[in-house]
């Protein structure tokens, strides 16, 4: 069964480093998606993507964070200057389709950043 | 906010029991959707529930919804020590966007 995977699985940086996490989204999906949790916390939203633009941002994907589609398979996410607030499970999700029609997320198994 | 809330935050049963989580939300939603975590690992989508729908099976699985006190409840039947693991509930808000918006899960806990 096609899954999303992500890499690494567990990254540690220095504050201030800049980090960028990949994910696979499953190969017919055409929507993006960021999320984050913090350790015991809800996980929170990031970022939505389609046709190689930011659909959708929340409050917390701000200046320092950015998303790409390199080719035709990786989507990262690149986190400019590290701060530890930032450590967290991030997860890359993906989807067949958008809008009113209700539409599955399929998840990755997570990066999981250590800020130092 | 959007996001669910789910209760209890915890569950305790013993295998063959049946589970039952709510999760309650405060705007008119699109679809809610029911997850499973493991711990420390990713989430694993479970079963998808539209507006226009009242109750919807998978297996062991059962969600219902009522819009009209927007909330949502997941049933599993029969439970097994492989349930063990946290809940959570994640609305689509009608806006056209497809953001999930998450819960603060249930943890469920099997005792074989």
């Amino acid at each position: 069964e096609p899954e999303v995977t992500q890499t690494p699985s567990h990254q540690v940086t220095q504050m201030g480093q800049e980090v960028i996490l990949r994910c696979v989204p499953i190969s017919n999906h055409l929507y993006f998606y960021w999320y984050r949790q913090i350790l015991g916390q809800k996980v929170e939203f990031l970022v939505s993507f389609y046709n190689n633009e930011i659909s959708e941002k929340s409050e917390i994907f701000d200046d320092q964070f950015s998303v790409e589609r390199p080719d035709g398979s990786n989507f990262t996410l690149k986190i400019r200057s590290t701060k530890l607030e930032d450590s967290a499970m991030y997860f890359c999700a993906s989807s067949e389709e958008w809008g009113q029609g209700a539409h599955e997320q399929y998840f990755g198994p997570g990066t999981r950043l250590t800020v130092t | 906010s959007q996001q669910g809330e789910e209760d209890p935050q915890a569950l305790s049963i013993q295998e063959g029991e049946n589970a039952t989580m709510n999760c309650s939300y405060k705007t008119s939603i699109n679809n809610l959707q029911w997850y499973r975590q493991n711990s420390g690992r990713g989430l694993v989508h479970l079963i998808l529930i539209r507006s226009n729908e009242r109750e919807k099976h998978s297996g062991r699985l059962r969600v219902t919804l009522d819009t009209s006190k927007k909330s949502s409840s997941l049933l599993i039947t029969a439970s097994r020590a492989a349930d063990t693991a946290s809940y959570f509930c994640a609305t689509v808000y009608q806006t056209g966007a497809n953001n999930l918006f998450f819960g603060t899960g249930t943890r469920l806990t099997v005792i074989p």
